[in-house]
């Protein structure tokens, strides 16, 4: 059963770095065509593409975050993390992350979510 | 960046009816499109991929159609399970993006 769970802070002050982590199992992250994407909600709003990390460690990242995102991932623990840097409170919302396992680039299971607030 | 359009914001709908949401890309994406249906608490489900292809164990009452830049996404016979917001996704180029979401209400 492929299961990604997300966690991470709940609360972040601005200014602060956000690290989130990303727990797969039921797949391995260095099986061929396997991705692993982040995504974001802030509240009430729409679903955002975030970042994209590949099984080969290739990495992609959305132009307007890009400069602040660091994708990463640590095959033995089967974990993928992702670094926010200089939070601020419109950053705020539930993240989540899914995985592609090919052939299709579609997001075929992805995590609950976890909520971030950035406040001071 | 390629922009997905996605229509309507919103709807209200009755148990049995047909709904149809549209999303056309801003550029032709082929058939590299799906659509989620996200419920609070719950992680988003895959639907429909590659356009018109139904994930397995998705109702027959979901279905996907459309390729270049419009498509649409229907659900038959609307069940009350089936409130939910619901969402398009390309994943032609990246950076991928999303639609802005529908959310369907229930009479």
């Amino acid at each position: 059963q492929v299961t990604l769970k997300e966690s991470g802070p709940a609360l972040v002050k601005p200014t602060q770095t956000l690290t989130l982590t990303c727990t797969c199992s039921g797949f391995s992250l260095t099986t061929k065509r396997t991705r692993v994407t982040w995504i974001r909600q802030p509240p009430g709003k729409a679903l955002e593409w975030l970042a994209r990390i590949d099984w080969d460690d290739d990495k992609f990242y959305s132009n307007s975050l890009k400069t602040r995102l660091s994708i990463s991932k640590d095959t033995s623990k089967n974990q993928v993390f992702l670094t926010m840097t200089n939070m601020h409170p419109v950053d705020t919302g539930t993240y989540y992350c899914a995985v592609t396992r090919g052939p299709s680039l579609t997001l075929d299971s992805w995590g609950q979510g976890t909520l971030v607030t950035v406040s001071s | 960046d390629i922009q997905m359009t996605q229509s309507p914001s919103s709807l209200s709908a009755s148990i049995g009816d047909r709904v149809t949401i549209t999303c056309q890309a801003s550029h032709d994406i082929r058939n590299y499109l799906s659509w989620y249906q996200l419920k609070p608490g719950k992680a988003p489900k895959l639907l429909i991929y590659d356009a018109s292809n139904l994930d397995t164990g998705v109702p027959s009452r979901f279905s996907g159609s459309g390729s270049g830049t419009d498509f649409s996404f229907t659900i038959n016979s609307l069940q009350p399970e089936d409130l939910a917001t619901y969402y398009c996704h390309h994943y032609a180029d990246l950076p991928y993006s999303f639609g802005q979401g529908t959310r369907l209400e229930i009479k």
